[in-house]
């Protein structure tokens, strides 16, 4: 499969606990975005990577969201002391650095925060 | 104001029937724009480009309006296969990634 893959599919978790989610892009593509979709909502800017440089953090949604990506390959989004309000859809996405060119997402991780 | 805004519908449609929807933006320095379909608890998907002069594929149409920053799709002879959400999308203009509207839910009847 050479699409975007995400892990996990789905999350579980307590309040208070933290949580880390995969993203493995396209190979080829060198930017890769983190966006959250909440029920009846469009997806939701997060932060970007180009390769391994994260260009744009500051849509993070607190400080207990972080994301890395240390080789320019695959992406982590860490949330840490998890609130139910966190309970969304992470979607992550790659594209190349091209306009009018769309970009490739993931099936998402569910996370559901009890 | 929303950056982008769509009407969520739902719009039920009988099938083979025209429909069109419409989406307005609020940054004019917007440069690319793109509609997507998502389906029930999946990913969105590129559905196409936006382009100036308008563009077709197959039965889907897509027009830009830049100066009014308007986006339509129409869609022909739909298919119960066509029932979706579909998401306007804009990028550019200052802001990183791309900007969704919540969406126009779409239900096709047979």
């Amino acid at each position: 499969d050479t699409g975007v893959s995400q892990d996990p599919r789905h999350k579980i978790t307590k309040r208070g606990q933290n949580v880390t989610f995969r993203c493995d892009p396209i190979s080829e593509h060198n930017r890769l975005y983190w966006y959250r979709q909440t029920l009846g909502q469009g997806p939701e800017f997060l932060t970007y990577f180009q390769n391994e440089a994260q260009l744009e953090k500051s849509r993070l949604l607190s400080d207990r969201f972080s994301a890395e990506r240390p080789k320019g390959s695959f992406s982590t989004l860490e949330i840490q002391r998890t609130e139910q309000g966190d309970s969304a859809m992470y979607l992550c996405a790659s594209s190349l650095l091209l306009r009018n060119y769309g970009y490739t997402f993931g099936s998402g991780t569910r996370l559901t925060v009890v | 104001r929303k950056e982008v805004e769509q009407d969520p519908g739902p719009f039920n449609v009988p099938e083979g029937a025209t429909v069109a929807f419409n989406c307005t933006y609020s940054n004019s320095a917007s440069q690319s724009f793109f509609w997507y379909r998502q389906d029930c608890r999946k990913e969105p998907k590129l559905l196409m480009s936006v382009y100036s002069s308008g563009n077709e594929d197959g039965r889907f149409t897509a027009q830009l309006n830049r100066a009014s920053q308007y986006i339509s799709l129409l869609i022909r002879d739909s298919k119960l296969s066509d029932s979706a959400t579909y998401l306007c999308v804009v990028q550019g203009g200052g802001a990183d990634g791309l900007t969704f509207g919540k969406g126009t839910h779409l239900i096709i009847q047979p």
